[in-house]
């Protein structure tokens, strides 16, 4: 059974690279999409990006020009960079697994317990 | 950018009850929605994908339905552990945006 854990710090100055990482335990991340998105605290999810193992990304539009998405396929795990943060970027951070069916039908069927990233001085 | 909008946005019922919650996008998506379940503190759960087609393990009790604009989720009795927050999300371009959620309360 798939598990995902993300990690990384759970406080960023702003202005500076929030930096996540996801491992994937019981399974391959290989042939399959990982994506991320957040909550900040009380409101709703907001979806960040995906990648498939080759490499290949797709992120919001709203978050474009901020966020990369790697994946260390030897590791099997998955990245998240979001560059010159704010206080806005504060939420609890998930990963999850993209499952992709006929037809293209994507959803996230499989996703981490997320970790609180607050961004402060 | 698809706009996703959510009715209600919040909704109180009781044990039993039969609940619908709605969900417009602000263009046609043919079938392409998924709807998702959160509790307090917990990663959301996949419900429904391509609009209808039930996730492996999720109750029958749980329904979804639309196209184009218009979707809903129905909870045919509702159960102590469906109280919850339900959101939708497009999936028409790959994955995108959640409709801002709906919560479920107990009346």
């Amino acid at each position: 059974q798939v598990q995902l854990q993300e990690s990384g710090p759970g406080l960023v100055k702003p202005s500076e690279t929030l930096s996540l990482t996801c491992t994937v335990s019981g399974g391959s991340i290989s042939r399959r999409y990982w994506s991320w998105t957040r909550q900040p605290p009380g409101k709703g999810l907001e979806w960040i990006g995906y990648i498939y193992y080759s490499g290949s990304t797709n992120y919001s539009p709203s978050l474009k020009s901020r966020v990369t998405i790697s994946v260390d396929t030897s590791k099997n795990q998955f990245s998240l960079k979001l560059s010159s943060v704010t206080a806005a970027d504060t939420a609890v951070y998930y990963c999850a697994r993209v499952t992709v069916t006929t037809y293209y039908y994507y959803s996230m069927d499989v996703w981490g317990q997320g970790t609180t990233v607050t961004v402060s001085s | 950018d698809i706009q996703m909008t959510q009715s209600p946005s919040s909704l109180s019922a009781s044990v039993g009850d039969r609940v619908t919650i709605t969900c417009r996008t602000s263009q046609r998506i043919s079938n392409y929605l998924n709807w998702y379940q959160q509790k307090p503190g917990k990663a959301p759960k996949l419900l429904i994908y391509a609009a209808s087609s039930l996730q492996s393990g999720v109750p029958s009790r749980f329904s979804g339905s639309g196209s184009g604009t218009d979707f809903t989720l129905t909870i045919s009795s509702l159960q102590p552990e469906d109280f919850a927050t339900y959101y939708c999300q497009q999936s028409y371009s790959s994955l995108g945006t959640f409709g801002q959620g709906t919560k479920l309360e107990i009346k």
